[in-house]
């Protein structure tokens, strides 16, 4: 079956070290999406790619950095210079033809600062 | 500037009671999408409905039902007979050619039924 799936699951970071959360789909869609949510928050976007070897900063884009070299992946980097990394991070893809598609999302991955 | 307002924050009721998720969006655009996905304890959220802008029909899925009125740029979700299952959170996205066709969500509405 066809999906996104995130790993690893949680992930627990020192101070000052760079962690990659990685994102992987098989649904062939062309655009990826990072969020950020907070414990009672919404979904903050983070970075978003609407096709291969390209993508934007969203609107929390510092201390995060990503790539997208190959359609089916959107790995996000989290940096010693995001200060406050500890949140749920959710991927997710999306058609790209118009707005009439929603999104799917991955399971997540819950970063813990340590 | 696109804006999506679910201004219930959260919401308890007991099993079986009938609740209503409110949802009020802003866009400029004269075509756009609105949707509703749902975030269970496990955190991935799940899309739950899709409905164009051109498309006022209510629509009823199972114990769901879906209201969309262009007049108050609303579109409400309402579960019916609730269940404990139903607990979660519930977000309203609106994704139009606006914004670069990224979809903007709401703050989510924490819903909690109980036994």
């Amino acid at each position: 079956d066809g999906g996104i799936t995130q790993s690893p699951k949680y992930l627990f970071r020192k101070e000052g070290q760079n962690v990659t959360l990685s994102c992987e789909q098989n649904l062939n869609h062309d655009a990826m999406y990072w969020y950020r949510q907070d414990p009672g928050q919404g979904l903050r976007l983070i970075y978003y790619s609407q096709i291969v070897n390209d993508f934007q900063k969203g609107d929390i884009a510092e201390g995060y950095s990503v790539s997208r070299e190959k359609k089916e992946s959107f790995p996000l980097t989290v940096t010693s210079a995001q200060k406050n990394p500890t949140a749920f991070y959710l991927c997710a893809s999306s058609i790209n033809r118009g707005q009439a598609y929603g999104y799917t999302f991955g399971s997540g991955t819950r970063l813990t600062v340590v | 500037a696109q804006k999506v307002t679910q201004a219930q924050t959260e919401i308890s009721v007991v099993e079986k009671e009938d609740v209503t998720l409110d949802c009020v969006y802003e866009t400029r655009d004269t075509t756009y999408y609105l949707f509703w996905y749902k975030q269970p304890p496990s955190g991935e959220l799940v899309f739950l409905i899709r409905r164009n802008s051109f498309d006022e029909q209510n629509e009823i899925s199972g114990r769901y039902s879906w209201n969309f009125q262009k007049s108050t740029s609303s579109f409400n979700f309402t579960i019916t007979a609730s269940q404990v299952v139903d607990s979660a959170v519930y977000f309203c996205a609106l994704r139009s050619n606006t914004n670069a066709g990224k979809s903007t969500f709401g703050d989510g509405t924490t819903l909690t039924v109980k036994p």
